[in-house]
């Protein structure tokens, strides 16, 4: 079965850090880019990193350029996202998502795992 | 930045209703466009790619349709586990993909 399973979530005050965790298993890790997508309580999704499966190629959004940083262990079949100088506004449940390319022109998510709750407060 | 509307907002349907849901980018995306249904509590999941390519183990009564800047996902004859909030996604700008706000859709 292909599983992402994400970890590390939990209460950080304003400014502070905090370092999420995707396992996977049931598929060739190394073979697959990555990406984190977070939810705010009662908002919408916002893709927020991606990493290329060799690490080479490295994406983020506005909202978080600067403050995150995506990476992964293929040895250890892993996803990461350290998070520093976190605000409340970064509330909010993360997901790791695999990235699929199909026939090199189409790209989608289409394995999610069931998200880590983070709560920013003082 | 490609921005993703979608509407309505929320809709009330009953079950056997057909559903449609419009979702419009900002510029042409040609048919890179993804829609993943979320329920409470729950990850997301791919129902339709490219635009209009059905996912696997997805039932048929899921369709996608579209191009350019006007998609559409429609549902026909709703099902009690149907009721959930859908999204649009965008992938032209890949890998920085942009999520429409989102439909709900709950039981009349």
């Amino acid at each position: 079965e292909v599983l992402l399973v994400e970890s590390g979530g939990g209460l950080a005050q304003p400014g502070g850090s905090l370092r999420l965790s995707c396992a996977a298993s049931g598929f060739t890790f190394s073979s697959y880019e990555m990406n984190w997508v977070r939810q705010a309580p009662g908002k919408g999704l916002e893709w927020i990193s991606y990493i290329s499966s060799r690490d080479s190629s490295i994406f983020y959004a506005d909202s978080v350029k600067g403050r995150f940083t995506i990476s992964r262990d293929n040895a250890k079949n892993s996803l990461f996202l350290q998070m520093n100088s976190l605000r409340a506004e970064d509330t909010a449940v993360y997901f790791c998502a695999r990235y699929f390319v199909l026939r090199g022109v189409y790209y989608y998510m289409d394995v999610w795992g069931n998200g880590t709750t983070v709560t920013v407060s003082s | 930045d490609i921005q993703m509307t979608q509407s309505p907002s929320s809709l009330s349907a009953s079950v056997g209703d057909r559903v449609t849901i419009t979702c419009r980018a900002s510029q042409s995306i040609s048919s890179y466009l993804n829609w993943y249904q979320q329920k409470p509590g729950k990850a997301p999941k791919l129902l339709i790619y490219a635009a209009s390519s059905l996912q696997s183990g997805v039932p048929s009564r899921f369709s996608g349709s579209g191009s350019g800047t006007d998609f559409t996902l429609t549902i026909t004859s709703l099902q009690p586990e149907d009721f959930a909030t859908y999204y649009c996604q965008q992938s032209y700008s890949t890998p920085r993909f942009t999520f429409g706000p989102g439909t709900k859709v709950d039981i009349k």
